[in-house]
């Protein structure tokens, strides 16, 4: 149990396009899910909380307009890397926390690999 | 802001020794947990040990929590090759389900 998928794993794409990555609980409801961006042998670094219902919570110096995050359902939750650039190319994590029981565990989605042409 | 610090960066073992791996962090928690990590995967959950918690086993993992030193080991016994990964440290504090990660080690367990 407690699966996280993300769709696409791996995405190349040409400088000024946009990119959505979606992040899914399978087999249990998520009202709190997490995005994250880790660079090459780097940790990973929250960008922001994504709340079904409401709007995201953005850490400091994340551009919210930059990285749009739509959680609409209590199982999806999605991050769109507007007019991509180079310098977005990274690997995006999400997580997601289970609703009822699981704790403050966290289950981490595979990651998607984004290369910015 | 990252507030956790793993030692060592990089460690390379022979397959059946131990590894040992240290996370340091610098405000108060709630709880701290380890994480592994497979080249270019996901993570995946080892253990979570609570602040007023001072050790906890799972299996060949043992984790220690020392509050007042804000510090906290993660020891593998009994390496195995599969055992090869990056392993990152991760806190949250009090009231709050954001994690905070380490830089993580990277562990080569060498057959």
């Amino acid at each position: 149990g407690a699966v996280v998928s993300q769709h696409p794993s791996r995405v190349i794409c040409k400088s000024g396009t946009s990119v959505k990555i979606e992040c899914r609980s399978l087999d249990f409801q998520a009202t709190t899910m997490f995005w994250y961006r880790q660079f090459p042998k780097k940790s990973l670094m929250l960008m922001a909380t994504s709340n079904e219902g409401s709007k995201a919570t953005y850490e400091q110096g994340v551009e919210k307009d930059k990285f749009l995050i739509n959680h609409a359902s209590l199982t999806l939750s999605t991050l769109t890397v507007t007019s991509a650039h180079p310098e977005d190319s990274s690997f995006y994590i999400c997580s997601a926390k289970l609703d009822r029981g699981g704790g403050e565990t966290q289950y981490f989605g595979p990651g998607t690999r984004l290369l910015v042409l | 802001s990252q507030q956790g610090e793993e030692d060592p960066q990089a460690l390379s073992i022979q397959e059946g020794e131990n590894a040992t791996m240290n996370c340091s962090y610098k405000t108060s928690i709630n709880n701290l947990q380890w994480y592994r990590q497979n080249s270019g995967r996901g993570l995946v959950h080892l253990i979570l040990i609570r602040s007023n918690e001072r050790e906890k086993h799972s299996g060949r993992l043992r984790v220690t929590l020392d509050t007042s030193k804000k510090s906290s080991s993660l020891l593998i016994t009994a390496s195995r090759a599969a055992d090869t990964a990056s392993y990152f440290c991760a806190t949250s504090g009090a009231g709050s389900y954001q994690l905070t990660f380490g830089k993580g080690t990277k562990l080569s367990v060498i057959p």
